[in-house]
């Protein structure tokens, strides 16, 4: 069974940073296209970036909104995919998802965590 | 950047009724679309990609037709399970973009 469980989230002052952890299970990780994907309190869904698979050399893109701030990067021996936050906003206030992409599908999503940015 | 124009942003429809839901690309997506549905306090769903084709699992009355920068979700006969928010995401390119949302209730 394919799971997905973040971790790292909490409350942080305008500024800090923060490292959320996405542990990966059920799957080839290597093979797969990992994605990060953040939805602010009642609003859709904001695409974040995307960190290819071992075919494609494991390169990123990220959105422009968050480029240069957020980097994210994998652990492909331990399964776990990262996401670095820094120079926080409170509009960077969301629950934080990552994903699984192939293919044209963003088929399996973790529970979330929650970052609050506020002082 | 891709904008994705999702309507209507809401609707509250009877048991039985068939629900669609719109959203128009700024551009050419090339069926690079799928539809998701949220519950509360919950992880988006994937239930439709490639614009057309239905994620495993999905119940059948859920179909997705389009092409070009215009498409469609549609539910054939509402069930209470169906409410929600629904979302589109269009993938055609980077940085990939969500459609605003329907939120379906029941009347």
């Amino acid at each position: 069974e394919v799971n997905l469980l973040e971790s790292g989230g909490g409350l942080v002052q305008p500024g800090g940073s923060l490292r959320l952890s996405c542990a990966a299970s059920g799957f080839t990780f290597t093979d797969f296209y990992m994605t990060w994907i953040r939805q602010p309190p009642g609003k859709a869904p904001e695409w974040l970036g995307v960190i290819r698979n071992k075919g494609n050399a494991y390169t990123t893109e990220y959105n422009p909104s968050v480029e240069g701030r957020f980097t994210i990067s994998r652990d492909n021996t331990q399964n776990i995919l990262y996401l670095q936050l820094n120079t926080l906003r409170p509009e960077d206030t969301a629950i934080y998802y990552c994903v699984r992409y192939q293919f044209g599908r963003l088929d399996a999503w973790g529970q979330g965590t929650s970052v609050t940015v506020s002082s | 950047d891709i904008q994705m124009t999702q309507s209507p942003s809401s609707m509250s429809v009877s048991l039985g009724d068939r629900v669609t839901i719109t959203c128009r690309a700024s551009q050419d997506i090339g069926k690079f679309l799928s539809w998701f549905q949220q519950k509360p306090e919950r992880s988006p769903k994937l239930m439709i990609f490639g614009a057309t084709n239905l994620e495993a699992g999905v119940p059948s009355r859920f179909s997705g037709s389009g092409s070009g920068s215009d498409y469609s979700l549609t539910i054939n006969s509402l069930e209470s399970e169906d409410t929600g928010i629904y979302f589109c995401l269009q993938h055609k390119e980077y940085p990939f973009s969500f459609g605003s949302g329907t939120k379906v209730e029941i009347k």
